[in-house]
């Protein structure tokens, strides 16, 4: 069964650091999305990418934080000039065209 | 504005008896309900999803779940709880069910199944 795959599974990085966090969709889908869960705290909703553009964002997801697909299968997130509340496990998501989201293992990044 | 609320944050059950995981839910419009279970160290599985059709909807691993619009609930149920069901739980609202649409979700309910 096709599945979401998220690399790295975990990701350390000092503050003001960039980085950047990989998916790969499921090949058939058309919608991207990126997720977070603070330790503690609900899965938020970060931003999702359809047809090589946002096609929705949260306040979360100001100037700090940018998408791209790259290529044909990749899905990525940077974030720039990490600071120690960006500290959370990642998800990245993708869809067909109807409801329902298929979701990837996640990355947990730690800001140190 | 879209709210869920899982009203237990951790469930206790024995292996064999019946589950009950509670949600309710705030929607200004008809929404799309999801549940999702995560086990340790892995991804969100969607284990099932209602979009305006049949109230009664069947997931994955013997899991259901109702939708009661007059409540505002949407219930998880197993009759029969599996020790592999031990596991994190969440109840999912989109606004919509086009893709595209953000998901909300509760903050999680923890299964805990004993022998």
């Amino acid at each position: 069964e096709p599945e979401v795959t998220q690399t790295p599974s975990h990701q350390v990085t000092q503050m003001g650091q960039e980085v950047i966090l990989r998916c790969v969709p499921i090949s058939n889908h058309l919608y991207f999305y990126w997720y977070r869960q603070i330790l503690g705290q609900k899965v938020e909703f970060l931003v999702s990418f359809y047809n090589n553009e946002i096609s929705e964002k949260s306040e979360i997801f100001d100037d700090q934080f940018s998408v791209e697909r790259p290529d044909g299968s990749n899905f990525t997130l940077k974030i720039r000039s990490t600071k120690l509340e960006d500290s959370a496990m990642y998800f990245c998501a993708s869809s067909p065209t109807g409801a329902g989201q298929y979701f990837g293992p996640g990355t947990r990044l730690t800001v140190t | 504005a879209q709210s869920v609320t899982q009203l237990d944050s951790h469930v206790s059950v024995s292996e064999g008896t019946p589950v009950l995981l509670r949600c309710n839910y705030s929607s200004s419009y008809s929404p799309s309900l999801f549940w999702y279970v995560q086990h340790p160290n892995k991804g969100l599985q969607l284990l099932l999803k209602y979009t305006s059709a049949a109230t009664l909807v069947k997931g994955i691993n013997g899991f259901e779940a109702e939708f009661k619009k007059s409540e505002t609930s949407f219930h998880l149920t197993k009759p029969s709880a599996h020790m592999s069901d031990a596991a994190e739980y969440f109840c999912v609202v989109s606004p919509s069910n086009q893709a595209g649409t953000a998901l909300i979700f509760g903050k999680g309910t923890t299964l805990s199944v004993s022998s």
